[in-house]
């Protein structure tokens, strides 16, 4: 059965790092999501993402995120300057199409740690 | 404004009782969908259930079962005879179009903490 991947599982970085975690949605998939989960919290929408732009972003998706889907497998999270609060579990999730019950699949998420 | 309320933030059975996870939501729209996800220690988000706006038929699911009610904007999650592999963080979370997609808006979860 198809399934989203995410790499890596666990990634540690130090503060005022870069990070690329990287997703491969399913591949007749057209919209992409990332989502946030700080320890503990509930998962966070954070942008979604068709048709090689934007579609939404929630007001933590600032100026030092951003996204990418350079080669039509792969969709990224740039994370430009890390910071303390970034530390958390973020989700890739993709869906085949529009309509609301087209459910988005998740990846089984990266551990992000900022040191 | 779209929001998922779960009331119960951790919840302690003993295994083979039956527990019920709470959840309320609220949205401006008529066409909207509610999942059920689990979250076991390992982290990964595992999918139970989904429900669309139009069909309020409760459904059973071996030992899971859920009760939609479109007129208290409830959407309840059963666990019969509980076992201690059900401890996990249960989110409800609901789908309604926004700017061209359907982004999720989760709940805070429910801790079910199934002790032998």
């Amino acid at each position: 059965e198809p399934e989203v991947t995410q790499t890596p599982s666990h990634q540690v970085t130090q503060m005022g790092q870069e990070v690329i975690l990287r997703c491969v949605p399913i591949s007749n998939h057209l919209y992409f999501y990332w989502y946030r989960q700080i320890l503990g919290q509930k998962v966070e929408f954070l942008v979604s993402f068709y048709n090689n732009e934007i579609s939404e972003k929630s007001e933590i998706f600032d100026d030092q995120f951003s996204v990418e889907r350079p080669d039509g497998s792969n969709f990224t999270l740039k994370i430009r300057s890390t910071k303390l609060e970034d530390s958390a579990m973020y989700f890739c999730a993709s869906s085949p199409g529009l309509a609301g019950d087209n459910e988005q699949f998740f990846g089984p998420g990266t551990r992000l740690t900022v040191l | 404004a779209q929001k998922v309320t779960q009331a119960q933030t951790e919840i302690s059975v003993v295994e083979k009782e039956d527990v019920t996870l709470d959840c309320v939501y609220e949205t401006r729209d008529t066409t909207y969908y509610l999942f059920w996800y689990k979250q076991p220690p390992s982290g990964e988000l595992v999918f139970l259930i989904r429900r669309n706006s139009f069909d309020e038929q409760n459904e059973i699911s071996g030992r899971y079962s859920w009760n939609f009610q479109k007129s208290t904007s409830s959407f309840n999650f059963t666990i019969t005879a509980s076992q201690v592999v059900d401890s996990a963080v249960y989110f409800c979370a609901l789908s309604e179009e926004s700017s061209g997609t359907y982004k999720y808006i989760f709940g805070t979860g429910t801790r079910l903490k199934v002790l032998a």
